[in-house]
C-alpha cells in the first residue's frame, strides 16, 4: 500500500521560497508509470493542481504558477520536491502530494494522497 | 483551461435516499480514439485528503462501496449515491484529465444529511 508524506516549514515569509518534500513508501518512483504530483487547497476552498514530476525528472506545471515553480525528483531517497518562489499570502494553503497512476500513458487520476501540510505565508 | 461546474453547491439528503451530484465540463472530455471519458470523482471528509471514488467517469476504484456510481459522457456527468449512509457526508469533487496541459477540478459539492 503506497503512502506519501509531506514535510517542510509550516510558515514562510512573503517573497521567500516555499519548499516541500514528499516521501513515498510502498512504491518506487523509479519504476516509472506514475506522475508524482502536487495539489493545493486554500483554506475552506477547492482543489488546485500545481504540477507533476516524472521519474525521469520531466515536469509539467500549472500555467498559472509556472513562472514560480520548480519540481524535482530524488529516486535514491524515493522523494520528490516542490519549490514555489516569491510567495504571497495567496499561496497560503494545504499542500498535498499525490500519486497519479497515469491514464493510458498520460496523466490521469490521483489514487493516493498524503495527509497534507498547511503552509502559511506570513511575516 | 477546461472549466468544470458542479451542481448543486450543496445538497441535503435523508439517510437511505439517493444523492445525485452533477458535473458539467466547458468542453468534451470524451477522447474519440478510445471512447473514454477523462473524468474522475473524489470524496473529501473534513480534515482528510480527497479519496478517489471513480475514474474513466464510471469505473469504481477498488474498495469503494457499490452504492457509488458514475455516469455520463462528453460534457455532462453524474455521481450517484444510491442509498445515503451517515459516513457519506463529505465534499465531492470532479476532476478532468483530458487536458493534461492543466488538470482541473470542479468547485465541489457539499453533501449533508437532511
Amino acid at each position: 500500500q503506497v503512502q506519501l508524506q509531506e514535510s517542510g516549514p509550516g510558515v514562510v515569509k512573503p517573497s521567500q521560497t516555499l519548499s516541500l518534500t514528499c516521501t513515498v513508501s510502498g512504491d518506487s518512483i523509479s519504476s516509472g508509470g506514475s506522475y508524482w504530483s502536487w495539489i493545493r487547497q486554500h483554506p475552506g476552498k477547492g482543489l488546485e493542481w500545481i504540477g507533476y514530476v516524472y521519474y525521469s525528472g520531466s515536469t509539467h506545471y500549472n500555467p498559472a504558477l509556472k513562472s514560480r515553480l520548480r519540481m524535482s525528483v530524488d529516486t535514491s531517497n524515493n522523494q520528490f520536491s516542490l519549490k514555489l518562489s516569491s510567495v504571497t499570502a495567496a499561496d497560503t494553503a494545504i499542500y498535498y502530494c499525490a500519486r497519479d497512476r497515469g491514464a493510458l500513458s498520460s496523466p490521469g487520476w490521483f489514487d493516493s494522497w498524503g495527509l497534507g501540510t498547511l503552509v502559511t505565508v506570513s511575516s | 483551461d477546461i472549466v468544470l461546474t458542479q451542481s448543486p453547491d450543496s445538497l441535503a439528503v435523508s439517510l437511505g435516499e439517493r444523492a445525485t451530484i452533477n458535473c458539467r465540463s466547458s468542453q468534451s472530455v470524451l477522447y474519440s480514439s478510445n471512447n473514454q471519458n477523462y473524468l474522475a470523482w473524489y470524496q473529501q471528509k473534513p480534515g482528510q485528503p480527497p479519496k478517489l471514488l471513480i475514474y474513466w467517469a464510471s469505473t469504481r476504484e477498488s474498495g469503494v462501496p457499490d452504492r457509488f456510481s458514475g455516469s455520463g459522457s462528453g460534457t455532462d456527468f453524474t455521481l450517484t449515491i444510491s442509498s445515503l449512509q451517515a459516513e457519506d457526508v463529505a465534499v465531492y469533487y470532479c476532476q478532468q484529465y483530458y487536458s493534461t496541459l492543466s488538470i482541473t477540478f470542479g468547485q465541489g459539492t457539499r453533501l449533508e444529511i437532511k
